[in-house]
């Protein structure tokens, strides 16, 4: 079994709708929790980081832990274009080392 | 922008090879992590490196090795290239260890031919 599942996707939305991502880990010891965003050509770069059950809002974004389900989400309100790219969620393992999911490419019509 | 930077942009060697690939970490921090992303997955950790001492490896050969430089600026090398190895390569420096963000460069493209 996979430390980390995402759907790769591809998703395809149109402006404006609500976008959905999620990803499931196993390893219980997981504490952090973030989300990345990678552009095509580009490293990536975090967008969301918790380290708690619950949610957590910034601006379009939120990001949602269960730990007890060992799921996490991002939801990305009223979607642009530029909101188009691949999102990786990421955890710290015990050592301190960021373990990675597949990632999910998504794009948003105009 | 993240203030980390990596050279060359894209690289192409043959099997067999060596390569060097370079990251300039944000100053004042002291940690550099290089992964390994294959196109259509997420990065994998290759190894972490703290005050130019090695501090945690991945799922990863000996023929994967690195330096880090006191001017925050760190190599990967990888000897005796694999066709396997074409990915892009990424760093990303952090001030600490542990759970510090961690902020990317842009990546090194590597394909061997």
């Amino acid at each position: 079994q996979k430390e980390v599942e995402q759907d790769p996707g591809p998703l395809s939305v149109p402006e404006g709708a609500i976008v959905s991502l999620n990803c499931t880990y196993s390893n219980s010891a997981f504490q952090y929790f973030m989300w990345y965003r990678q552009y095509s050509r580009k490293g990536p770069e975090l967008l969301m980081y918790t380290y708690s059950s619950g949610n957590k809002e910034d601006g379009r974004f939120t990001a949602q832990v269960d730990k007890s389900s060992k799921y996490i989400s991002l939801f990305i309100r009223d979607s642009q274009p530029s909101d188009s790219a691949t999102y990786l969620c990421a955890f710290y393992n015990q050592g301190g080392k960021l373990i990675f999911g597949q990632g999910t490419e998504l794009s948003v019509k105009p | 922008e993240t203030g980390v930077t990596q050279s060359p942009t894209h690289l192409i060697k043959t099997r067999g090879q060596q390569v060097t690939l370079r990251c300039s970490s944000q100053s004042g921090h002291n940690t550099v992590s290089w992964y390994q992303q294959a196109l259509g997955q997420g990065p994998q950790f290759i190894f972490q490196y703290y005050r130019e001492e090695e501090n945690g490896r991945g799922n990863f050969p000996p023929r994967f090795s690195g330096l880090q430089f006191p001017n925050y600026s760190s190599e990967l090398n990888v000897n005796a290239l694999e066709l396997d190895d074409s990915a892009l390569y990424l760093c990303a420096s952090s001030p600490g260890l542990a759970s510090d963000t961690q902020y990317f460069g842009p990546g090194t493209r590597l394909t061997v031919l």
